[in-house]
Formats: C-alpha cells, structure tokens, sequence
C-alpha cells in the first residue's frame, strides 16, 4: 500500500492563475517532505522541500504548505507558466532519511 | 560537469538474462539510489547506499543487487530478468543521505 498517495493524475490551469498540488501520506513518521518536476524524458528535478518543524516554505513562485495533523502537503504554483507544465511527484522520508516514498504524480498542463 | 549518467538509455531484455545497469555521478556525492517508475506507482525505491562500501533495501529490492566499490559508481543487476521488471530506472545520487537528490535520465528496460 502506498505511504504516499498523489490523488490527482492530472491538473489543468489557465497561465498566470494559481496551481495547487496535492499530497497526502500515511506515515506519522515521514518528518522530511520534497517536490519534484519532472519533463518527459528526462529524470525528476528537485524543486522544493519542507521539515515538520515547519508548516511553510516559500522559494519564489513555489511555496509548499504541510499540514501534519491532517498529514497532507501541498505545493502552490502562482503564478503558473506554460514552462511548468510537467509531472510533479511528492516524496516523504522518515528522520533516517535512508528512504524516500514517492507519490504517483500529478501531471500539470499550463494553457497559454 | 556531467551529473549523473546513465547507461544504457534503454534495452530490450530476454526474460532470463543478467542485466547491469549502469550509474556514474561526477559530484562526489556520497548517497546514491535506485528507482524504478512504473505507470500509476511513481518512483519506488530499490536500493540505496549512504557511502561507499555500503548498501541498503528500499521498498522493491527483490530481483535486484547493487554494489558501491567507490564514491562515483552505482551499478544495479538484474540476475535474471523477468518481465515484471519491464520499467524506468532512475539512479539519483544526494550529497548527505537526505539530501535533495539529482537525478539522471534514466534507463527505459523491456524484458520480454
């Protein structure tokens, strides 16, 4: 069963509105949470992370929000650009960090 | 500055047959990982190695061995291949074990 779970396989957004990316896990003992991008082709590109220690971080037009009682994570896009038009995974680890657990993905398409 | 490389691209594999595949990183990074990305299951991880000399199971191990001789390589066997391991491999590599991890372009394997 997946510790990770990606409920959405697909996203559509019009350029320049907010994208939002959902991620839920099981594990209460995941406290290190990544985003990551991924273009066809190619392998996944990191793109954002966050502790449990935090319930927020920002890195320009991506902040990634973590709600730990709810054990759900998102991953806000504002404002989105075709460019990001691409396959977004999130990945959770324990405090050993020896394993990540990737969700299914969600694919975003940006219309211009 | 390469990364991480992966060869081959892709192979088509008879079912029985011993496989390496093949993973160099360039970046002195100490961790280094395993995927396979299969339709509807994201990224799983097979194997994984904090430092050199070391390795470690992740969620999939089984079919599979690694080896870390030194810093910069990471090969993954498949003994004998069957085709339920027709997938994407992905090899990443991270400076720290929880660390973001770089990817590289990954290995498109058919076993038939």
């Amino acid at each position: 069963d997946q510790q990770v779970k990606q409920n959405s396989p697909s996203l559509s957004v019009q350029e320049g509105r907010i994208s939002i990316l959902n991620c839920d896990y099981t594990n209460s003992m995941f406290d290190y949470f990544l985003w990551y991008k991924k273009y066809p082709a190619e392998g996944p590109t990191f793109l954002i992370s966050i502790s449990s220690i935090k319930d927020k971080n920002e890195d320009g037009r991506f902040t990634v929000f973590l709600n730990k009682s709810a054990k759900h994570l998102s991953l806000h896009i504002v404002p989105s650009q075709p460019g990001d038009s691409a396959v977004y995974f999130c990945a959770a680890s324990e405090y050993n960090f020896n394993k990540f657990y990737f969700g299914s993905g969600t694919k975003l398409n940006v219309k211009p | 500055i390469a990364g991480i490389t992966q060869a081959p691209t892709s192979q088509i594999l008879a079912a029985g047959r011993r496989m390496t595949l093949r993973c160099t990183q360039d970046m002195r990074h100490n961790a280094m990982y395993w995927y396979r990305q299969d339709l509807g299951l994201g990224l799983r991880l097979i194997h994984y190695s904090n430092t050199a000399g070391t390795t470690g199971k992740g969620e999939v191990p089984d079919g599979y061995s690694v080896s870390r001789a030194n810093t910069d390589d990471f090969p993954l066997t498949l003994a004998s291949a069957v085709p339920s391991q027709t997938s994407v491999y992905f090899c990443a590599s991270s400076d720290s074990a929880g660390g973001e991890q770089y990817f590289g372009p990954g290995t498109r394997l058919t076993v038939t």
